[in-house]
């Protein structure tokens, strides 16, 4: 089976503007859960999609927000970017059971200048 | 507050020489706890799940168990391909995880 794909894997992007990240699951997978991990906090969940709905979030502002279509690939869209954002971000799918294990793709690395 | 505590932060080994990682939790309605290592810029690979106390899995050179308050990670006899972050994360409905301990295996 093929794993957790994340595109880009690298992205520089300038203060202000907006970003959109994209993650297809493992095959079979329902559910999609976004990470931002950096040197000073680790990783911080930020939220889950099930069945094109969002589960849970996490403490994050409002510009951060995802979505995920029918076939559960799921994208997650910051807006008005600061130089905080600057991390790499991280999707793991699972089943969508609740407690199971989480498979995480490779991570899109953002750089905020 | 949900909190995952793992130490010590760094941990050097010669080749051969065994120790443990120490992951404490203290999570609400813990589903499972979870073992994973990363290496650097890429994304954490899974290791391995513990759904109660008592459990023990192993896999090659390591070995988990947990207890109703802490999960520890044995590494027997490592190399220096072991050498990464190994990071420990509560399940709820999402993963809390610890900061990770930074391994590094010299020969």
């Amino acid at each position: 089976k093929a794993g957790v794909t994340q595109t880009p894997r690298y992205l520089i992007k300038t203060r202000g503007q907006q970003v959109t990240l994209s993650c297809s699951p493992i095959s079979g997978h329902r559910s999609v859960s976004w990470y931002q991990q950096t040197p000073g906090q680790g990783l911080q969940f930020l939220f889950e999609y099930f069945s094109e709905t969002q589960r849970n979030k996490g403490n994050f502002p409002g510009r951060f927000s995802g979505r995920q279509f029918s076939n559960s690939r799921s994208e997650m869209n910051v807006s008005t970017l600061e130089l905080g954002d600057s991390a790499l971000y991280l999707c793991a799918s699972s089943a969508g059971q609740g407690g199971e294990t989480q498979y995480f793709g490779p991570g899109t690395r953002l750089l905020v200048l | 507050e949900d909190q995952v505590t793992q130490s010590p932060e760094a941990l050097r080994l010669q080749e051969g020489e065994s120790s443990s990682l120490n992951c404490s939790y203290t999570v609400s309605g813990l589903r499972g706890l979870f073992w994973y290592r990363q290496d650097p810029g890429k994304g954490p690979e899974f290791l391995f799940t513990l759904y109660s106390a008592g459990e023990e899995k192993e896999k090659e050179r390591l070995k988990a168990t947990l207890t109703k308050k802490e999960s520890f990670l044995h590494i027997t006899a490592p190399k220096p391909e072991d050498s990464a972050t190994y990071l420990c994360a509560g399940g709820t409905d999402k993963l809390i995880f610890g900061t990770g301990t930074r391994l590094q295996v010299f020969p």
